[in-house]
């Protein structure tokens, strides 16, 4: 597509539900990144894909969280057992090269 | 010490004054570097990859001191438009795609 595209735009789940969260990036770019944002925060790296080779889940911040890309195209966020602090904007980029194009997020709160 | 430090402002500026934002990194290895601008509610946009010679684009002027490690951005007659965060992102040292995000600085340019 002509931009990055998430999915949902909101998200409102209630405490120890899992939530998904998907991005759809630019055709052809290899390179997906998920980020998080909570207000008033700088962005917190989550996870990295490129092309084939093993993600960096570096910055996962617990094991309740996991991604997978599927095709090299798709990429879903997996939240599991969803706490309170995990309630941010998700943003998903993709980069064919130097630049990242970023979707317009997830909102997602958790009550 | 952070990897990406930024002043977190905000600089409150009239129409027309010339701002200039710094930025400090830490790593000496890194690569690449670049100026995102990031409006409230909104996902981060590139402004402008930052070059060792310096660069321009209008009224936006990127400079580099690798000898220093910092990277500044000088906005020239702001117009009410440029009120936004501006981000410093630079390269990681081990993997040049991956990108280490500033907390951004804080401009608001009044009339």
């Amino acid at each position: 597509g002509a931009g990055v595209s998430q999915s949902p735009s909101n998200k409102v789940t209630e405490k120890g539900k899992d939530v998904e969260l998907r991005c759809d990036p630019i055709s052809g770019h290899t390179a997906l990144y998920w980020y998080r944002q909570s207000l008033g925060q700088g962005l917190e790296f989550l996870i990295y894909f490129q092309g084939n080779s093993a993600p960096d889940k570096s910055g996962l911040p617990s094991d309740r969280f996991s991604a997978e890309r599927t095709g090299g195209s798709v990429s879903t966020l997996t939240i599991q057992r969803t706490q309170q602090e995990d309630s941010a904007v998700y943003l998903c980029a993709s980069s064919a090269g130097w630049g990242y194009t970023f979707g317009s997020g997830t909102r997602l709160t958790v009550v | 010490r952070k990897e990406v430090e930024q002043d977190p402002g905000p600089f409150n500026v009239p129409e027309g004054a010339t701002v200039a934002f710094n930025c400090t990194y830490s790593n000496s290895a890194s690569q690449s570097f670049f100026w995102y601008r990031q409006d409230c509610r909104k996902e981060p946009k590139l402004l402008m990859s930052v070059y060792s010679s310096g660069n321009e684009d209008g009224r936006f002027t990127a400079q580099l001191n690798r000898a220093s490690q910092y990277i500044s951005l000088l906005i020239r007659d702001s117009k009410l438009s440029d009120s936004a965060t501006y981000l410093c992102v630079v390269s990681d040292a081990g993997n040049n795609r991956k990108l280490i995000w500033g907390l951004g600085t804080s401009l608001a340019v009044n009339p």
